[in-house]
């Protein structure tokens, strides 16, 4: 049993590239989130999906897309990279009002 | 908007018992649970409560007040591996989105 699958775990941009953070899922959650972690940080959620087709922003939207067009995957697209964007992202899924299973973080710096 | 409180860092002896307090504000307060991060993993469940009350789960307990807006986690038998980050958050619009307090990075002393 996989759990949250992550891609890639590492990951170099250059400001104003654009990239889409990859997580699968194998537990048919119908919750998802994304979230990134600052160093020394707590998890702040950046956008989160209730089911397929639903998403919504969370607590720090702006700079990223995502979308949801099956119960298994939900990508996060960054559209334009800024050095404020390197972080660790966790994807997460779970059960309505169960534990949230995290992937492995995809570590980003943006130079 | 939300709030979580915790403190940013708790020492310990190993074999005590240490507790990690939260208080938080939000609307729309659905349950509260906790992680366990240690240094460079992932976040992993310990403990969840939508009632008021204590939930045990081995050496880990966590306790949830809704009225006072206040919760904690108790660790007993403090073990050198216990060291890690330790994460309250709270789950909000019929359990829609977790928010994350910032965290508490205890540490075992032998």
């Amino acid at each position: 049993n996989a759990g949250v699958t992550q891609t890639p775990k590492f990951q170099v941009l250059k400001t104003g590239q654009s990239m889409t953070l990859q997580c699968a899922q194998d537990m048919n959650h119908e919750y998802m989130s994304w979230y990134r972690q600052d160093p020394g940080m707590g998890l702040r959620l950046i956008h989160y999906s209730v089911g397929a087709g639903i998403t919504d922003q969370g607590e720090v939207p702006n700079g990223y897309n995502v979308s949801r067009s099956t119960t298994e995957d939900f990508p996060l697209r960054l559209l334009s990279a800024a050095p404020s964007q390197t972080s660790v992202y966790f994807c997460a899924s779970r059960d309505r009002d169960t534990e949230a299973f995290f992937g492995q973080g995809t570590r980003l710096t943006v130079v | 908007g939300q709030s979580l409180e915790q403190p940013s860092e708790v020492t310990a002896v190993e074999g005590a018992i240490v507790q990690i307090n939260c208080t938080y504000q939000t609307s729309g307060f659905y349950g509260l649970s906790w992680y366990q991060q240690h240094d460079g993993g992932a976040p992993t469940f310990l403990s969840y409560n939508a009632l008021d009350g204590l939930e045990e789960t081995g050496r880990f307990s966590s306790f949830l007040s809704r009225s006072d807006s206040y919760g904690y986690l108790l660790l007993q038998e403090l073990q050198m591996k216990d060291s890690a980050s330790y994460f309250c958050a709270v789950s909000k619009g019929s359990a829609s989105k977790i928010i994350f307090g910032s965290g508490t990075r205890l540490s075992i002393r032998p």
